[in-house]
């Protein structure tokens, strides 16, 4: 049992490229979320999904799209990275709809350092 | 929106002795309050939760923390610290501005114990 996990782990890119950060997860939660934290910023929501199908725009959404094409999985895509996009990513879910009192489980992260 | 506030950076406590987090909130509504840590290069843990009823709630690796409406605060506590529990420290409300699918994170609390 797996739980969320998130690949790749650290990445490079250079200003303008492209890439998917890609979070599974095992535990059959129908709620996925991406989080971006930042030094001294605590967490901040970038996007989420409640269901496999569908997505919603976080606090933080510009720049970034999101998929949830199978209930498993969620993916991030910086269509055209910039420097300050360089960050931790971390990916959570969450186990009921619509109960107010779950609490979230994180993936271990992704490193990304945008030059 | 919901928010929760973390106004020290670092907390240094010698290991035996009591520790304490401090967190206060700031919601239109009853909180729903959470405490997560982070260990170096890992990915958010969940220690416990604030759901309603006694206003201490106990959580994992011994830690504790007391629900105070009247001064809106959600302190998280440890009776003996250990060396192990070094570590950056989270309290975060659901956010009902997002559907209650967004935690709303304070800036982080690193905790470091002293041997």
């Amino acid at each position: 049992n797996a739980g969320v996990t998130q690949t790749p782990k650290f990445r490079v890119l250079k200003t303008g490229q492209s890439m998917t950060l890609l979070c599974a997860q095992d535990m059959n939660h129908e709620y996925m979320y991406w989080y971006r934290q930042d030094p001294g910023m605590g967490l901040r929501l970038i996007h989420y999904s409640v269901g496999e199908g569908t997505t919603a725009k976080g606090e933080v959404p510009d720049g970034y799209n999101v998929s949830r094409l199978k209930k498993q999985n969620f993916l991030l895509g910086l269509e055209s990275a910039a420097p300050s996009q360089t960050s931790v990513y971390f990916c959570a879910t969450q186990l009921r709809p619509g109960q107010q009192d779950n609490e979230q489980f994180f993936g271990p992260g992704t490193r990304l350092t945008v030059l | 929106a919901q928010s929760v506030a973390q106004p020290e950076d670092q907390v240094n406590v010698a290991e035996g002795n009591p520790l304490t987090v401090k967190c206060t909130y700031s919601v239109s509504g009853n909180p729903y309050l959470f405490w997560y840590v982070q260990y170096p290069n890992r990915g958010l843990q969940f220690l416990l939760k604030y759901i309603t009823g006694d206003n201490l709630v106990k959580g994992s690796y011994g830690f504790e923390a007391e629900f105070n409406k009247s001064q809106t605060s959600f302190h998280l506590k440890k009776p003996s610290a250990l060396v192990s529990d070094s570590a950056l420290y989270f309290c975060a409300v659901r956010d009902i501005d997002y559907g209650n699918n967004r935690l709303a994170f304070g800036k982080g609390n690193q905790v470091v114990v002293i041997p």
